[in-house]
């Protein structure tokens, strides 16, 4: 079946650095949704990318899909503790429910 | 104010026991879903609706049913639960995946 792999796993930054998760597929993705999961919480959805070689951005952070539709990027500029959490891409291939990526768990020290 | 509701959040059962994990969205979402996430893992498809008297089996459905007799209700029934069920299970809705899925706090599950 469809996997959605996500690299790094996880990640330690220091407030104030950058941090770029990826989203990786074997083949081509549909539409890439991006979830934000609070520690003990649940996910919360951030954006949709659906065109090749989109690019949106909200405040710190920048979506990405790439020109061939098999990977898509989030970076965040300038971390903040608030950014602390596991950041989730999903496919959503129409069919019928979103696939997730594995996740990238993101902690950032004061 | 509209949203998905779960319950109950925390529960601890015996194993061999027989569970319902409750939810419930005010928002009027045709699709529904269920997932089990083990903490900081991925989510993985249990199962999921498209409207009432429709449910599809996901990716880890054998051992669990769901029923979609109202718009608003999805529950999510164990019939014997074992300690491997032990996890958190998040329900969500969506009106259209252009939005994105609205998820419910989740029931964190312990079988003992």
């Amino acid at each position: 079946g469809q996997q959605v792999m996500q690299i790094p796993q996880y990640q330690h930054v220091q407030e104030g650095e950058d941090f770029t998760t990826y989203c990786n597929s074997s083949t081509t993705l549909s539409n890439i949704q991006w979830y934000k999961q609070r520690p003990g919480g649940h996910p919360v959805f951030l954006i949709q990318l659906v065109k090749s070689g989109e690019v949106k951005k909200q405040k710190r952070l920048t979506f990405q899909f790439g020109e061939a539709k098999k990977n898509s990027s989030l970076h965040i500029t300038a971390t903040q503790t608030t950014d602390v959490g596991t950041y989730f891409c999903a496919d959503d291939t129409g069919r019928r429910a979103l696939t997730f990526g594995s996740g990238t768990r993101l902690q950032v020290q004061p | 104010e509209a949203d998905i509701y779960q319950t109950p959040r925390y529960l601890v059962i015996g194993t061999g026991k027989k569970i319902t994990l409750e939810c419930s969205q005010t928002m009027g979402h045709d699709k529904m879903y269920w997932y089990q996430q083990d903490p900081g893992m991925e989510l993985h498809l249990i199962h999921y609706s498209y409207g009432v008297n429709s449910t599809e089996k996901g990716d880890l459905s054998s051992e669990s049913t769901v029923s979609r007799i109202r718009t608003e209700h999805f529950p999510l029934t164990l019939e014997s639960a074992r300690p491997s069920h032990t996890s958190q299970y998040l329900c969500a809705s969506s009106e259209a995946n252009r939005y994105g899925y609205t998820f419910g706090s989740g029931t964190r599950l312990t079988v003992v």
